[in-house]
C-alpha cells in the first residue's frame, strides 16, 4: 500500500520561498513507473496541476507553464521523497497543496493528506 | 478558469441516475485517457474511474465513465446520500504538457 506523508509549514510570507516535502512508503521516488507530482487546490483556481519529477534513466522534471519561472520539484532518493519550492510567493499561491502518484494508466491513484498554505505579510 | 469545462452542479433523489459531463478539446481528451475523482469536504481527491471507463478495485459498479471525442461523462446509478461529493474530472494535455482539470461538479442527493 502507498502512503504519502506530506510536511512543511502552513504559513508563508510574501515574496518568500513555500517549501513543502512528500515522503513516500510503499513505492520509490526512483521508480521508473510512476511520476511524482504537486497539484494544489483554491476556492479560486480549482484544482491546479503544478507539476512532476520521475526518473527514466535520468531525472525529468514537468511544470506548469503558469510557474516555470518559480518552481521546482526535486528527488531525495536518500529519504525517499520529494519536495517542492515555490518561490516568490504571492497571497494567489495560498491553497491546499497535495502530492500525488502519477502511474500508467491510473493518472493520479495516491495522494498525499493535503497541506493548507496562506501566503501573508 | 479551469482547462476541463463541467456543470458546478448536479443533484438527484436516491435510486436515480445521475450523469456529470466534462468537456475539453483536441489536446486533451481528444488524444488522452479521461478521468474522474470525487472529493468529500476535508479530504484529497479519489480516483474514480481511469482510462475513460474503468474503475479500480473497490469502487462499486454503480460508477461509470465514458469518453467521445473531446468530451466525456461521469454516471452514478443508483444513487445513495453517500455519493454526495465533489467530482472533478481530468485528463493529460499535451499542449500544455501537463495536467489538467475540470472545476468540480458538486453533486447533491436531495
Amino acid at each position: 500500500q502507498v502512503q504519502l506523508q506530506q510536511s512543511g509549514p502552513g504559513l508563508v510570507k510574501t515574496s518568500q520561498t513555500l517549501s513543502l516535502t512528500c515522503a513516500i512508503s510503499g513505492d520509490s521516488v526512483s521508480s521508473s513507473s510512476a511520476s511524482w507530482t504537486w497539484i494544489r487546490q483554491s476556492p479560486s483556481r480549482g484544482l491546479e496541476w503544478l507539476g512532476r519529477t520521475y526518473y527514466r534513466s535520468k531525472w525529468f522534471n514537468d511544470y506548469a507553464v503558469s510557474l516555470k519561472d518559480r518552481i521546482t520539484i526535486s528527488p531525495d532518493t536518500s529519504r525517499n521523497q520529494f519536495s517542492l519550492h515555490l518561490n516568490s510567493v504571492t497571497p494567489e499561491d495560498s491553497a491546499v497543496y497535495y502530492c500525488a502518484r502519477d502511474l500508467v494508466p491510473y493518472f493520479f491513484d495516491y495522494w498525499g493528506q493535503g497541506t493548507l498554505v496562506t501566503v501573508s505579510s | 478558469q479551469s482547462v476541463l469545462t463541467q456543470p458546478p452542479s448536479a443533484s438527484g433523489t436516491p435510486g436515480q441516475r445521475v450523469t456529470i459531463s466534462c468537456s475539453g478539446n483536441s489536446s486533451n481528451i481528444g488524444s488522452d485517457a479521461l478521468y474522474w475523482f470525487h472529493q468529500l469536504p476535508g479530504t484529497a481527491p479519489k480516483l474514480l474511474i481511469y482510462r475513460n471507463d474503468r474503475r479500480p478495485s473497490g469502487v462499486p459498479d454503480r460508477f461509470s465513465g465514458s469518453k467521445s471525442g473531446t468530451s466525456g461523462s461521469l454516471a452514478i446509478s443508483g444513487l445513495r446520500s453517500e455519493d454526495e461529493a465533489d467530482y472533478y474530472c481530468a485528463s493529460w494535455d499535451k499542449s500544455l504538457h501537463g495536467g489538467v482539470f475540470g472545476g468540480g461538479t458538486k453533486l447533491t442527493v436531495l
